[in-house]
């Protein structure tokens, strides 16, 4: 059975950083692009980026290019979304997804809350 | 790039039929399509891959009321004898590749 399993939820203040994460089982982890989804309090869904762990190739949205980075460690089969400094407007629900012909599978989400 | 619409929300009664349309900007009319389901509170749900020709692929557990179908650069889901889990927003995604990827701004759908 594929499943992508993200981490917790987590509540940071402003400029601090973070790291989430998205483990990948019961597929080859190297053999499919896994992608990450942001959703905003109410809103609908925002594509961020992709990695391809097999080479590491990672792609961003122009949007999201330079406030955050993806990437991956294929030994363990997990990807991840960092940010240097976090600002109050990241604050969303972060989804990965595996990418084949289309999205075909969601992790189940990990709430970034950014307060002060 | 592609741009998808949507619209905003739909409504239907139990055990009755619903055809939500997603549509594709000019241009971009042979695109494939992908369909979600995001039930209130949860993760977003893959249902189905559509092409142009109508044809779709399902995801694993879909069940059968579940149906794609196009029309020039409209892609419908139809969903048949609705249940009360299946109101939730709906969301349509497409692609030019793997960076550059785009969602509809998604359907809430009541049942009544």
């Amino acid at each position: 059975e594929v499943q992508l399993v993200q981490s917790g939820a987590e509540v940071k203040k402003p400029g601090e950083s973070l790291s989430i994460s998205c483990k990948g089982s019961g597929y080859s982890f190297t053999s499919y692009w896994i992608g990450w989804v942001r959703q905003m309090p109410g809103k609908g869904l925002e594509w961020m980026g992709i990695i391809y762990p097999g080479d590491s190739d990672t792609r961003y949205s122009p949007s999201f290019q330079g406030q955050v980075t993806i990437s991956a460690a294929k030994s363990i089969s997990t990807a991840y979304l960092q940010w240097s400094s976090l600002r109050a407007s990241d604050t969303a629900m972060y989804y990965c997804v595996r990418r084949v012909t289309g999205t075909d599978y969601w992790g189940q989400g990990t709430l970034v809350t950014v307060s002060s | 790039q592609p741009v998808l619409t949507q619209s905003s929300s739909a409504s239907a009664s139990l055990g009755s039929s619903v055809k939500l349309t997603c549509t594709l900007s000019s241009g971009h009319s042979s695109y494939i399509i992908a369909w979600h389901r995001q039930q209130p509170g949860k993760a977003p749900q893959y249902l189905m891959n559509l092409e142009g020709s109508g044809g779709y692929n399902k995801g694993s557990g879909v069940p059968d009321r579940f149906s794609g179908s196009s029309s020039g650069a409209d892609r419908y889901l139809t969903i048949s004898n609705l249940q009360s889990e299946d109101e939730a927003d709906y969301y349509c995604e497409t692609w030019d590749s793997n960076t550059h990827v785009v969602f509809g701004g998604g359907t809430k759908l009541t049942v009544l």
